[in-house]
């Protein structure tokens, strides 16, 4: 079965930091990666996605996420937060035609 | 494209009721999934369908939580009766069958008193 790993639960960061969330997945086939955003009190939007191809992939709002297959890897990054980034960040795979499998989310939180 | 639409978006009710959301994918997309958000759990994926017919129901904490979906455009997910540990946001998301992308609707927050 698929599973996800986000390692850090929660993070604080002033404004300009650079900013890297881990994302670990467990399945030997064929992944389709995502990571989604969840600004407080709304629903879960897309950021990016990774099905094949360049395994550097570029999302919205300056975020950028790396597929690493040697090391069953998405992490997201954007070289430089803003306030407005503070979010609740979930790392997602789907496999095959299985729904997506969400990580436990990581709480951003940048300081002005 | 309205996306996906769920109601009601917040529910309050006793413990033993029986409480229905629904939820309205986005039209033409085939796959329909229930999510369900605690703090404690996370995004735990409940059941979903393709082509209106349930895939895969493991995540259905027990009995009293049923789904359906009668037809392309509605399905229900229904709890009785319901108990506070219940409480929680339910998202419904929608996407085509093969790996694409899900659009979540804007969850319906559930609280058992």
């Amino acid at each position: 079965a698929q599973s996800v790993s986000q390692h850090n639960h929660h993070v604080i960061l002033s404004e300009a930091a650079s900013l890297e969330l881990g994302c670990n997945y467990s399945y030997g086939g064929t992944v389709n990666l995502f990571w989604y955003v969840q600004y407080p009190g709304q629903h879960l939007q897309l950021l990016l996605k990774y099905f094949s191809g360049d395994p550097l992939v570029k999302g919205i709002k300056g975020f950028e996420a790396e597929f690493i297959k040697s090391k069953f890897s998405f992490n997201l990054r954007k070289p430089s937060v803003q306030w407005s980034d503070t979010a609740e960040y979930f790392c997602a795979v789907s496999t095959g035609r299985r729904a997506l499998t969400f990580g436990s989310g990581t709480r951003l939180q940048v300081q002005p | 494209d309205a996306g996906v639409i769920q109601s009601p978006r917040h529910e309050v009710t006793e413990m033993g009721q029986e409480v229905t959301l629904r939820c309205k994918p986005i039209s033409g997309h085939n796959s329909l999934f229930w999510y369900r958000q605690t703090m404690m759990r996370g995004l735990e994926l409940l059941i979903y369908f393709n082509n209106n017919v349930p895939i895969d129901d493991s995540g259905m904490p027990e009995d009293r939580f049923s789904a359906k979906m009668p037809n392309a455009s509605f399905s229900t997910l229904k709890i009785q009766p319901s108990e506070p540990r219940d409480s929680a946001v339910y998202f419904c998301a929608s996407s085509l069958i093969g790996n694409t992308e899900a659009f979540f609707g804007q969850g319906t927050r559930l609280t058992v008193v």
